[in-house]
């Protein structure tokens, strides 16, 4: 088994800041994705990384960074806040790009925007 | 555009009933159709998953019926239990591109004991 660590768990930033989320899978697998959760609005996805140095833009990429510094970590940014923004930032990974491959996703960044 | 649509929103069944999900879509590259299972304050866990070659897939209480040519699916939750109360998310992966998922917005099942 493997397990999907995201930093921080809670985040809470200023309109217009720049805010980094983090992500570790001890997994091995290739591909991580980033997906924002709203509240009733199911999951978007934001970026996505096939394997490592590779990014791919979502529906959801504007507003966004992301950065597969490495096989096992995937990073996201917003590069600026917007006021009273709040969701949840999952990020999940699977074993391989092609083949019908389980996504696993991690515990979730709450992001908070004052 | 919603490319996957789910209904209801949400319902509320009595323990023992059978759950019916619904789910749609719209774009012709999708072939594979996983349901994601969301208890509250936790992380999506993939429960049940079909891909175009089936028209039926079963896993204990859990069945997914699809109909491909209407680009619909259900899912089927048997002798529900309050364990069962979740959402249940419905996604859709195309046969290119990383195989990201498109989610519906999901149903909230509540099941009374």
């Amino acid at each position: 088994g493997g397990i999907i660590t995201q930093t921080p768990k809670f985040l809470i930033g200023q309109e217009g800041q720049k805010l980094t989320l983090k992500c570790q899978q001890n997994f091995n697998h290739d591909t991580m994705y980033w997906y924002r959760q709203d509240s009733g609005k199911g999951l978007r996805l934001i970026y996505y990384s096939i394997t490592e140095n590779d990014l791919q833009k979502g529906d959801l990429s504007e507003g966004y960074d992301a950065s597969r510094e490495k096989k096992s970590s995937f990073s996201l940014t917003v590069t600026s806040a917007q006021k009273n923004e709040m969701a949840v930032f999952l990020c999940a990974s699977s074993i391989r790009q092609e083949d019908y491959a389980e996504q696993f996703f991690g515990p979730g960044t709450r992001l908070t925007v004052l | 555009q919603q490319q996957v649509r789910q209904s209801p929103q949400s319902l509320t069944v009595w323990e023992g009933e059978t759950t019916i999900l619904n789910c749609s879509y719209e774009d012709s590259t999708f072939d594979y159709f996983p349901w994601y299972r969301q208890f509250p304050g936790k992380s999506p866990a993939l429960l049940i998953a079909i891909s175009l070659v089936s028209n039926k897939k079963e896993d204990g209480r859990f069945t997914i019926f699809f109909n491909k040519r209407e680009k619909k699916l259900s899912l089927h939750i048997t002798d529900s239990q309050p364990g069962d109360s979740a959402t249940y998310f419905c996604a859709a992966s195309p046969y290119q591109g990383g195989r990201a998922l498109i989610f519906g917005t999901g149903t909230t099942v509540s099941v009374s004991p």
